[in-house]
């Protein structure tokens, strides 16, 4: 399974646009990216997944590079209820539908 | 909201208390896991099950005992408990088991603090 790298923490003013990177160098060609993100005491929350192409939906922009190893989470207009922890996630290309979360990136929406 | 529903939110128990956990989904997914968060953690694989079998274990101690009666429910049968296994149980589902483009779905959880 590929893994990932996110700084640990980042800061965003409010109705600014919010971009959280993600390294995932080792990824294998058929493995998406996903990203979740987690409100204090609420479970992880879905936002995006893509392969190759650019991905957009309600919530947020995906932006994958051309090679694969690296991606970039937008959020356009961040509000303080965007203030959350945000894992990017690589999913195994096995026939097991894990999902193995790295440490995170805690976005503080201020 | 979440579609995933998880009881009961919080849970105290003794160590030598039975206690089950449950997560229920209509969404008509086929796999269904669990999921292990110990504070300022990320979660941890527990369990999956796949069609209401148990494909895989992450070699979870035996005192946690999953259980799917159906498509639907999902169970954590907890027994004998030790204090560091307090932490965050999140329930999660999925369409079709072992599919890289579909995302999994979570529940929020039940807090569990063993005394």
């Amino acid at each position: 399974d590929a893994k990932t790298t996110q700084p640990p923490s980042m800061d965003c003013a409010e109705g600014r646009a919010a971009n959280l990177p993600c390294n995932h160098s080792t990824i294998s060609g058929n493995e998406y990216v996903y990203w979740y993100r987690q409100i204090h005491s609420q479970g992880p929350q879905y936002i995006i997944h893509g392969l190759k192409n650019n991905e957009t939906n309600e919530m947020a922009s995906l932006i994958i590079t051309e090679d694969r190893k690296s991606s970039t989470l937008i959020l356009p207009h961040a509000t303080l209820r965007d203030t959350a922890v945000y894992y990017c996630i690589v999913k195994s290309s096995s026939n097991t539908g894990k999902l193995i979360f790295g440490q995170g990136t805690t976005l503080q929406v201020k | 909201d979440t579609e995933v529903t998880q009881t009961p939110k919080h849970l105290v128990m003794g160590m030598t208390n039975k206690k089950s956990l449950k997560c229920e989904q209509h969404m008509g997914h086929r796999a269904m896991y669990w999921y292990k968060q110990k504070a300022k953690k990320p979660p941890e694989l527990m369990f999956v099950y796949s069609y209401e079998k148990l494909s895989i274990n992450e070699s979870v101690p035996s005192r946690f005992s999953p259980e799917c009666p159906n498509s639907s429910l999902l169970n954590l049968h907890l027994h004998a408990l030790q204090p560091e296994d307090s932490a965050l149980y999140l329930c999660a589902s999925s369409q079709e088991p072992g599919a890289s483009n579909q995302p999994q779905h979570f529940g929020d959880g039940t807090r569990l603090s063993i005394l």
